[in-house]
């Protein structure tokens, strides 16, 4: 059963407008969300995090929402260059000594 | 030094053999991990070392071993292991178990293969 859900499992956009990466989650103790990016060949990257306590935390490009009451958080990226181009994981933690589960990520691609 | 360093980046290896997967860190985290990932699918815990002794143990099978030699250092084990664990291994630190504000360093991963 997976307790975070990144439902589209690729994105293609261009240059200069804005991704949308979208992803659910079911465990209502999560309460620290994370968005990592990796490229091919590579480990996953910290990209950007957001408390359970917030529901937006912006980064330069990037800013990330959480809708609580429906289980739901999006990376936004404005706007987009084609060194965006990754797959980008959706990661939840639920505090105290838990680690940290993914979702199964969303290839994004960026087109000049 | 803000890396985990993992190594070999690629390994080929024969079910009755035996090698060893080894990470390394030197940014004074005293949490790591083992995560196992396949194609299209996230990345799967296997082990968790919290100052140096296991903390979390996600019933991986016994064919892995993993090992904390110091604060620094892990390694994983393997041993008469399967096709089926083929998959691209990841290390990963932070700065205690559950301290997940900056998330996790992760090292660039090996490629396994076994035939």
């Amino acid at each position: 059963d997976q307790q975070v859900k990144q439902n589209s499992p690729s994105l293609s956009v261009q240059e200069g407008r804005i991704s949308i990466l979208n992803c659910d989650y079911t465990n209502s103790m999560f309460d620290y969300f994370l968005w990592y990016k990796k490229y091919p060949a590579e480990g996953p990257t910290f990209l950007i995090s957001i408390s359970s306590i917030k529901d937006k935390n912006e980064d330069g490009r990037f800013t990330v929402f959480l809708n609580k009451s429906a289980k739901h958080l999006s990376l936004h990226i404005v706007p987009s260059q084609p060194g965006d181009s990754a797959v980008y994981f959706c990661a939840a933690s639920a505090g105290g000594y838990s680690t940290l589960t993914f979702g199964k990520g969303t290839m994004l691609l960026v087109s000049p | 030094d803000t890396e985990v360093t993992q190594t070999p980046k690629h390994l080929v290896m024969g079910m009755t053999n035996k090698k060893s997967l080894k990470c390394e860190q030197h940014m004074g985290h005293r949490a790591m991990y083992w995560y196992k990932q396949k194609a299209k699918k996230p990345p799967e815990l296997m082990f968790v070392y919290s100052y140096e002794k296991l903390s979390i143990n996600e019933s991986v099978p016994s064919r892995f071993s993993p090992e904390c030699p110091n604060s620094s250092l892990l390694n994983l084990h393997l041993h008469a292991l399967q096709p089926e664990d083929s998959a691209l291994y990841l290390c990963a630190s932070s700065p205690g178990q559950g301290q997940n504000f900056y998330g996790y360093t992760f090292g660039s991963g090996t490629r396994l293969t076994v035939v």
